[in-house]
């Protein structure tokens, strides 16, 4: 079936360290999307991709990086210099201008 | 004031109730989005549409671009609706996408 992987579910890390989110999809979608979700706020935009190779920062990129090598893959990176990196993050996929398609998101801990 | 305003913030209903969750939005939109969050914190997507109405099995979505609000209905609703439920103002000439802050619904049996 096809569908967008995150992993891991959970996630708890130390402070000062930088921390990687796995999302894949095999939907053959061109874009794909990091959102990071915190209690009464809507989701925000932290990097989109609509190619291989090329990303954009999004509302909220500070402290955070990416990377598309590939079309199915566009992994996160939670660097330490994030000052609340606590949340949900959730990865999206599209055909340009159509409906998302969302992973079942990572939370992330950090203490 | 949000650009994308869902009302009410909270809604708990009996089984069976007719539902209807609103949104109004101030930017210019292309689609606006319909999303559902389950507990467990996925989420899809119901309904995608820039004009008019669309209907898949009980679920209802509306949209007046005059009036820049759309409304998500539930007929006969069952305790497995219960969930947040998000709209998402799609801006295509920026390629933006706006959300509201979400519904939280509850259907008791």
């Amino acid at each position: 079936d096809g569908g967008i992987t995150q992993s891991p579910k959970y996630l708890f890390r130390k402070e000062g360290q930088n921390v990687t989110l796995s999302c894949e999809q095999n939907l053959n979608h061109d874009a794909m999307y990091w959102y990071r979700q915190d209690p009464g706020q809507g989701l925000r935009l932290i990097y989109y991709s609509q190619i291989v190779n090329d990303f954009q920062k999004g509302d909220i990129a500070e402290g955070y990086s990416v990377s598309r090598e590939k079309k199915e893959s566009f992994p996160l990176t939670v660097t330490s210099a994030q000052k609340n990196p606590t949340a949900f993050y959730l990865c999206a996929s599209s055909f340009v201008r159509g409906p998302l398609h969302f992973g079942n998101g990572t939370r992330l801990t950090v203490t | 004031k949000n650009e994308v305003e869902q009302s009410p913030q909270n809604l708990t209903a009996q089984e069976g109730e007719f539902i209807t969750i609103n949104c109004s939005y101030s930017v210019g939109i292309s689609a606006l989005h319909w999303l559902q969050q389950h507990p467990g914190g996925g989420i899809v997507s119901l309904f995608m549409l820039s004009s008019g109405k669309k209907k898949h099995g009980r679920l209802i979505a509306t949209i007046n671009i005059q009036e820049k609000h759309s409304s998500l209905h539930i007929t006969a609703s069952h305790p497995r609706d219960s969930a947040v439920y998000i709209c998402a103002a799609y801006n295509f000439g920026n390629e933006k996408l706006t959300f509201g802050t979400g519904t939280r619904l509850t259907i008791i049996p």
